[in-house]
């Protein structure tokens, strides 16, 4: 089954110890992102990858690194994590040709910072 | 950067009727304009998008219109069901860059 798998769902945290949120797709797409929603913003792009160590930030990339070592990797990490960083993240991939394509979502990492 | 907004913010209709969800973007380079769905809970999922080269494309009860001239687009859901409720996001793009997203609409429709 084609799919868009993070990990973990949930995580309840500290502030300011390292935390990273994994991604994995299986339909070898070169495209791959993060997302943050929050609640009356919508979802903003944290990172992006065009493929395979090929990274470049988003409208919102202050706090996070990410990396792209694999091409069905994209994982996500916050060095030291801030309660303004409590979120639902997703990730998601597209099959690109030449273009941004249709995003393939999963199912959400919900962050807690305290 | 881009610039997506996204009108109403709220939508009540009743069941059969139509919904009309319009966004304006910012960047006459952007070329790619999808929808999401997202119900409560559950992840985003795309219903249909447009590239800058077409002006109309249906699914269904599910249409979507571009104006690259006025640079807005609209989603256009006819004979409305309670299970288009849900947040309906429009987003813009250009080439490989960044995606952004309007802030979302709340369809409540309404038996």
């Amino acid at each position: 089954e084609a799919q868009v798998t993070q990990n973990p769902r949930y995580l309840i945290t500290v502030t300011g110890k390292k935390l990273t949120v994994t991604c994995s797709q299986n339909m070898n797409h070169e495209y791959m992102s993060w997302y943050r929603q929050d609640p009356g913003l919508g979802l903003r792009q944290i990172y992006y990858s065009m493929n395979v160590e090929v990274t470049d930030k988003g409208d919102v990339p202050e706090g996070y690194k990410v990396s792209r070592k694999e091409k069905r990797n994209f994982p996500l990490i916050l060095e030291s994590p801030s309660p303004n960083q409590t979120s639902l993240y997703f990730c998601a991939s597209s099959l690109t040709v030449g273009t941004a394509g249709p995003q393939h979502f999963g199912d959400g990492t919900r962050l807690s910072i305290l | 950067g881009e610039n997506v907004e996204q009108h109403p913010s709220t939508l009540s209709v009743q069941e059969g009727d139509s919904a009309v969800i319009k966004c304006t973007y910012s960047d006459s380079a952007s070329n790619y304009f999808p929808w999401y769905k997202q119900e409560l809970g559950k992840r985003p999922q795309l219903i249909i998008d447009i590239r800058s080269n077409v002006g109309e494309k249906k699914d269904q009860r599910i249409a979507v219109t571009l104006n690259k001239t006025a640079k807005h687009f609209s989603l256009h859901i006819t004979e409305t069901q309670p299970e288009d409720s849900a947040v309906y996001f429009c987003a813009a793009s250009k080439g490989y860059s960044t995606l952004t997203f309007g802030k979302g609409t709340m369809l409540l429709v309404s038996p």
